[in-house]
């Protein structure tokens, strides 16, 4: 079977780091990618990790373990705009699929 | 630049009856292109993708059916809709040996009563 897990919801101040973790277990990977949804909206891409070590993206960082099937997604000087949705997705085998975790409900306050 | 579109952005559909979505994408050659569903508040489930015209792979069983007549225009389709159809439905292209990066259309809301 193939499953991703990310924590359902997360609660973080404004400004501080947030730190959201993705597991997966897939029949085949080619990378890691991190999307962002905000409620009514469609999801836009924030990162991708083929390799194992950390992308930055502004305040947006991404990391990536292959042996441990394990990566994260980190927030920087979090601002309240950043309140959304936030999910993992595997790129799968054959390079055409993507599979999508459930989403991380990331909730800023002031 | 590139864009896709996607229509209606909401519909309110009996129980069987048919449907149609429609997306188009403009201003790129040969996408992969994909339909997702998303129920309230989860993930997105794949429901179809296709690398060229007429080449469709669906992912799970259901009564639903995609077609890609034209290389930028990609339909989900269905003959009769259940209650459990009800979703946010969105069609997504990607670079054809890029990174998949997912370029998602805005959505349809899709109830069904």
């Amino acid at each position: 079977g193939q499953s991703l897990e990310q924590p359902s919801e997360v609660t973080a101040v404004e400004g501080a780091i947030v730190q959201i973790n993705c597991t997966y277990q897939t029949s085949g990977f080619y990378g890691l990618s991190w999307y962002q949804q905000h409620d009514g909206g469609a999801p836009t891409f924030l990162s991708y990790n083929a390799l194992d070590g950390l992308e930055e993206t502004g305040r947006f960082s991404s990391f990536l373990s292959r042996s441990d099937s394990y990566g994260y997604l980190l927030l920087q000087e979090l601002q309240m705009k950043d309140s959304a949705s936030y999910f993992c997705a595997v790129r799968n085998t054959g390079g055409f699929k993507t599979i999508f975790g459930a989403g991380t409900r990331l909730f800023v306050k002031a | 630049s590139q864009t896709i579109h996607q229509w209606p952005a909401t519909l309110v559909q009996p129980v069987g009856s048919p449907l149609s979505l429609e997306c188009t994408v403009e201003g790129t050659s040969n996408p992969n292109l994909y339909w997702y569903r998303q129920a309230a508040g989860r993930g997105l489930q794949l429901l179809f993708y296709s690398v060229g015209i007429g080449q469709i792979s669906s992912e799970v069983p259901q009564n639903l059916s995609a077609s890609r007549p034209q290389d930028r225009q990609f339909i989900l389709s269905s003959k009769k809709l259940l209650l459990s159809d009800s979703g946010f439905y969105l069609c997504a292209w990607s670079v054809r040996g890029g990174n998949n990066e997912q370029f998602f259309g805005p959505g349809t809301r899709l109830t069904v009563l």
